[in-house]
């Protein structure tokens, strides 16, 4: 069983479209993270939210964390082909604890056309 | 100075061999995760060491895996007796710092291919 279960796993899309992300879990996670990886790459740090409830915005990535600090999501507006790539989210402190041990959801693999 | 460094970047070795991968963590860096990650999925968390202390090796498969990272900088992952559902990218991930707020800083990983 998944600890966090993310959807879609896949994502194609036409350049100039929007998107949106899901993370879910029925634990409660002291922060949640967002990494996007490309081919051949390890993940890179988009985000790290920690509040429930709380919005950031990255340019064209919206992040948000859910009031119980159980899901996420990621929206992307105006989708460009390079934002193509595996899109992770991460979890952190289930159950109350907290001390760097991530638990990464199954990824969703976004490809946007030109 | 640079970032996560891995090697050795791909591995072919035959069942039954034992391997060593080694992770060069970010310089100054407190703590260093080992992750197995297959294609196109999520990384899985292997083990994880503050400083040189290993603080959770839950993720190991079993008691052929085993890591050290005995002066708390380069840390080893260690097979024994190599089986073909070993064959995975395994990624190693350094922190500034020990709090979950601390930003991950991925390698390039080692592809271990297991004959």
């Amino acid at each position: 069983t998944q600890l966090l279960e993310q959807s879609p796993q896949f994502l194609s899309i036409q350049e100039g479209e929007n998107l949106t992300v899901y993370c879910n879990s029925s634990s409660v996670f002291s922060s949640l993270q967002w990494y996007r990886q490309e081919p051949g790459e390890g993940p890179v740090l988009l985000v790290t939210v920690v509040t429930g409830g709380e919005v950031k915005k990255l340019k064209r990535l919206t992040f948000q964390f859910g009031d119980a600090r159980k899901d996420s999501s990621l929206h992307i507006t105006a989708a460009q082909p390079g934002d193509t790539g595996l899109y992770l989210c991460a979890g952190d402190g289930a159950g109350g604890t907290s001390y760097g041990k991530l638990t990464f959801g199954q990824g969703t693999i976004l490809t946007v056309h030109p | 100075g640079a970032g996560v460094s891995q090697s050795p970047r791909y591995k072919v070795t035959k069942r039954g061999q034992d391997v060593a991968l080694r992770c060069d963590p970010i310089s100054g860096h407190v703590s260093l995760y080992w992750y197995r990650q297959a294609l196109g999925q999520g990384p899985e968390f292997l083990t994880y060491f503050n400083y040189e202390a290993q603080q959770d090796k839950s993720g190991l498969p079993n008691d052929r895996f085993s890591a050290e990272r005995p002066e708390g900088s380069i840390s080893t992952l260690t097979i024994q007796r190599t089986e073909q559902r070993d064959s995975a990218m395994y990624r190693c991930a350094s922190t500034a710092g020990y709090s979950s707020y601390n930003e991950q800083f991925f390698g390039p990983g080692t592809r271990l291919t297991v004959l």
